[in-house]
């Protein structure tokens, strides 16, 4: 079965400055795709950044990127200078597919990410 | 309007009651989904369905029911709440072949 391990249950970084979560996750597969999710304090559940697993290319959006290792199973998110509206929960996911088409995501446990200005 | 509405926002009920969590659409997705948060656990899979007539279990589902009336509502039901069953429940699309999830922006429920 796929598993997601976040080994930091918080984190803390400067405004402005550069921080990294940890993922690493369990699969057998060959092919799969891999998200980071930020939820703020409003709860809402946010896609910040997706990771398709053939692509070699880290994936960026903006100030976010990832550290994709496939042969490690590592996938970290990268947060570059940082800001206070980055401070929330952050959920690594793997995507597994069903025959039907369907898809489950498997989380991890989540990062609290402080911002300290 | 939300793309996924969960009704109510937050509740608080009491042990033995029975409870629905509603959870409703306007994406089109045929696949729906009820997760619960919990802290230091991360989410975790109750429920999905993949169309109206298929409905299957996720890693949790003891203790809950769910129905699925129409292709856009997706209830979660708890037939005699209890304590642990306190957590952040949160309702989810998606369409197929797609990339991730849409999410609602869940359900606080106590019980006391």
């Amino acid at each position: 079965a796929q598993t997601v391990t976040q080994s930091q249950p918080e984190m803390s970084v400067q405004e402005a400055e550069t921080v990294t979560l940890s993922c690493t996750y369990d699969t057998s597969e060959s092919d799969y795709y891999l998200f980071w999710y930020k939820q703020p304090p409003s709860r809402q559940m946010i896609l910040v950044i997706r990771q398709e697993a053939y692509k070699q290319q880290n994936a960026t959006e903006n100030r976010f990127s990832v550290n994709f290792q496939k042969a490690a199973k590592s996938f970290s998110l990268k947060i570059s200078d940082s800001q206070l509206g980055d401070a929330a929960m952050y959920f690594c996911a793997y995507r597994v597919m069903f025959l039907q088409g369907a898809q489950k995501l498997v989380f991890g446990q989540g990062t609290r990410l402080t911002i300290n200005p | 309007d939300a793309d996924v509405t969960q009704t109510p926002r937050n509740r608080i009920t009491k042990t033995g009651k029975r409870i629905m969590l509603e959870c409703s659409q306007t994406k089109g997705h045929d696949r729906m989904y009820w997760y619960r948060q919990d802290p230091g656990l991360g989410l975790r899979l109750i429920y999905y369905s993949f169309d109206v007539k298929d409905i299957n279990k996720g890693e949790i589902s003891d203790g809950y029911s769910v129905s699925r009336q129409a292709q856009a509502k997706f209830s979660l039901s708890l037939e005699s709440a209890i304590p642990n069953q306190t957590a952040l429940y949160f309702c989810a699309t998606s369409e197929t072949g797609g990339y991730g999830y849409t999410f609602g922006s869940g359900t606080r429920l106590t019980v006391v």
